[in-house]
């Protein structure tokens, strides 16, 4: 079955220093999600994609970080530099193709990458 | 601001109990609204509801859409430990989900 890949799965770092992320969508899934879930609450939407192109990163701190889907297929968020309070989960997720306004609101979520930032 | 509100925020039940999770909503452009169960994990999809009153039942689950109250229910019979998790519900958008807090459900043997 498909599934949505993250590389790593964990990541230890100290603050101010830089972090990637990595993520390999669903094949076929045109659009990619990254949120960012902190312990307790739900996933927050970070950015997302449609193919290499933008299509919301209201909430993402651009100051620190940035995301890029350079080929429209997988994706890497960095951090840099890395803070106390960046530590969360950062899951990554996919959907089918948006054109128009139709589509499916489902999304397939990779395993995370849990950040502990010292 | 779009919004999606779970209650409770946690629940303690038994095993063989029946629970029910609730979710209200107010998102802009509405068309969906979707359940995730998460373990110690990723959020893995239970079930996406678009149309009021109709039930979707997945094998001891079910759950429904009340889209002039804006809410929806999913429900859990006969519970078992394996269904200890966090409980998702997103409002979904033209192209987004909005999360809510999530229900932390505890079944204990």
């Amino acid at each position: 079955e498909a599934e949505v890949a993250q590389s790593p799965r964990y990541k230890i770092t100290e603050k101010s220093q830089a972090v990637a992320f990595w993520c390999d969508p669903i094949s076929g899934h045109a659009t990619l999600y990254w949120y960012r879930q902190i312990l307790g609450q739900g996933p927050e939407l970070l950015v997302q994609f449609q193919d290499e192109s933008v299509v919301d990163d209201s909430q993402l701190p651009k100051d620190r970080f940035s995301a890029e889907r350079l080929k429209g297929v997988d994706s890497t968020l960095k951090i840099q530099p890395a803070e106390l309070g960046d530590s969360a989960m950062y899951l990554c997720a996919s959907s089918l193709i948006w054109r128009g306004g139709r589509g499916n609101n489902e999304q397939f979520f990779g395993p995370g990458t849990r950040l502990t930032v010292l | 601001e779009d919004k999606v509100v779970q209650s409770p925020l946690s629940l303690v039940v038994h095993e063989g109990d029946t629970v029910t999770l609730n979710c209200s909503y107010e998102v802009t452009n509405f068309r969906s609204l979707l359940w995730y169960k998460q373990e110690k994990k990723a959020p893995t999809f239970l079930f996406m509801l678009t149309s009021s009153g109709i039930e979707k039942k997945s094998g001891r689950l079910s759950s429904i859409l009340d889209k002039k109250e804006l809410f929806s229910i999913l429900n859990i019979t006969a519970t078992q430990t394996g269904d200890s998790a966090i409980y998702l519900c997103a409002g979904g958008a033209t192209n987004k989900l909005i999360f809510g807090t999530g229900t932390l459900l505890a079944v204990q043997p």
